[in-house]
């Protein structure tokens, strides 16, 4: 069986660019979410939606966004990038109270 | 919102040694801890988890305690092998209604030398 796929694997971006990252869940997990990963910290709470509807939003600022899709997919969009957003940006799928799969991650590089 | 504290940052041991890794936790209304591992590259791996009705858990050479009074959580690993270096995370999370949100500690770097 699939795990959690996430696209694309490594990409750099200016400054002020916009970025649209993508997940997808394992099969039958209708619950995706979202984490950023600086180095040598701990994964930090971006989004979490269940049946496309955003049930947890972490202290990220407001140019960070996401929605899931009728299949259960995800997007993670950051707008007007900043050097900070630079990071491993994690997505995790579950069952409703099960433990979270996660994905290896998108590595996004900010210049 | 929930604090998760983990020590040692890192923890350097000999191929067969035990290992040990603390966190403390700050919401005394969370009820479930993961501990996920991670490897160079990839994203982390549940290991194991214990919920709050539990005291110990364990499975093979891994085993998690929790004491809730205190508001603490353990990992321990026995007869530890060179594959297990990785970055060990704890977390706590609220299981309630549909879903839960884990709060991940800072993580432990596991170096265990053949």
């Amino acid at each position: 069986d699939a795990g959690v796929t996430q696209s694309p694997t490594h990409l750099i971006k200016t400054r002020g660019q916009q970025v649209t990252l993508r997940c997808s869940p394992i099969s039958g997990h209708k619950s995706v979410s979202w984490y950023q990963q600086v180095l040598g910290q701990g994964p930090q709470f971006i989004f979490q939606y269940y049946e496309k509807e955003e049930r947890g939003r972490g202290n990220f600022p407001d140019r960070f966004s996401a929605r899931q899709f009728p299949n259960y997919s995800s997007e993670l969009n950051v707008n007007a990038l900043l050097l900070g957003d630079s990071a491993l940006y994690l997505c995790a799928s579950s069952l409703r109270q099960g433990g979270y799969t996660f994905g290896s991650g998108t590595r996004l590089t900010v210049v | 919102g929930e604090n998760v504290e983990q020590h040692p940052s890192t923890l350097s041991v000999q191929e067969g040694d035990s290992a040990v890794i603390k966190c403390t936790y700050s919401d005394s209304a969370s009820n479930y801890f993961p501990w996920y591992k991670q490897e160079l590259g990839k994203g982390p791996q549940l290991i194991i988890d214990i919920r709050s009705n539990v005291g110990e858990k364990k499975d093979q050479r891994i085993a998690v305690t929790l004491n809730k009074t205190a508001k603490h959580f353990s990992l321990h690993i026995t007869e530890t092998q060179p594959e297990d270096s990785a970055v060990y995370f704890c977390a706590a999370s609220l299981a309630s209604g549909g879903s839960y949100i884990p709060t991940f500690g800072r993580g432990t770097s596991l170096i265990v030398h053949p």
